[in-house]
């Protein structure tokens, strides 16, 4: 089956950037998918990538594609102590249309 | 806007006791799904649906039964809860097209002593 697969845990200092990684088995992966989960709450999509893409960049947010390696990666730049949350890598599992996720990353910002 | 919402927040149970949790959305959504999340495991299938009146199994639906009577209600059930399913659930739904983004409920957290 699919398998997703992340980082526990990374701790930064405010101001510093934040490099999350990802990796993933489903090759047919059409979207890739960055989902934020903050304490007590749901989960809410951070941002997304097409599969045909190796970069997209959205405010402080870059998403980095290697297909042929199958790594994801989500760099916030200048990590402020709002974004410590769980950072979770998904794709899309295309039979049933669900997401996969993978064990989520929990970003910490230390002041 | 209510977007999806999930009844109840917390949930104590006795082993061997069954409950329903209630998960609806206003967005008119195709696609309805359970979810499990335990620490260091991220969030798990349970089971899903591609439309009202169908139900389907996920990575882990051992345990958990599901109904769709209506478009807007997904409903998750234990019959017997066991220590095992003590985890947070939430509920999502989603258009289900290729791209698509799945909006979640708050979570029900279920505690089972």
């Amino acid at each position: 089956g699919e398998d997703v697969e992340q980082s526990l845990f990374l701790s930064v200092r405010e101001g510093d950037s934040s490099v999350i990684n990802c990796t993933y088995t489903d090759s047919s992966s059409t979207y890739l998918y960055w989902y934020k989960q903050e304490p007590g709450a749901g989960l809410q999509l951070l941002t997304y990538i097409f599969s045909n893409m190796d970069m997209k960049q959205d405010q402080r947010l870059t998403v980095l594609l290697n297909k042929k390696d199958k790594h994801l990666s989500l760099r916030i730049a200048d990590t402020q102590t709002g974004d410590s949350a769980i950072y979770f890598c998904a794709d899309m599992d295309t039979g049933r249309r669900a997401l996969t996720f993978g064990s989520g990353t929990r970003l910490q910002v230390q002041p | 806007n209510a977007g999806v919402t999930q009844t109840p927040k917390f949930r104590v149970l006795k082993t061997g006791q069954s409950m329903t949790l209630l998960c609806a959305q206003d967005m008119n959504h195709e696609y309805m799904y359970w979810y499990r999340q335990d620490p260091g495991m991220g969030l798990r299938l349970i089971h899903y649906s591609v439309g009202e009146g169908t139900t389907a199994k996920g990575e882990v639906p051992d345990g958990y039964n599901v109904s769709r009577l209506k478009k807007q209600n997904f409903l998750l059930g234990l019959e017997s809860a066991a220590p095992s399913q003590t985890s947070v659930y939430f509920c999502a739904s989603s258009y289900g097209g290729q791209y698509t983004e799945a909006f979640f409920g708050q979570g029900t957290r279920l505690t089972v002593v």
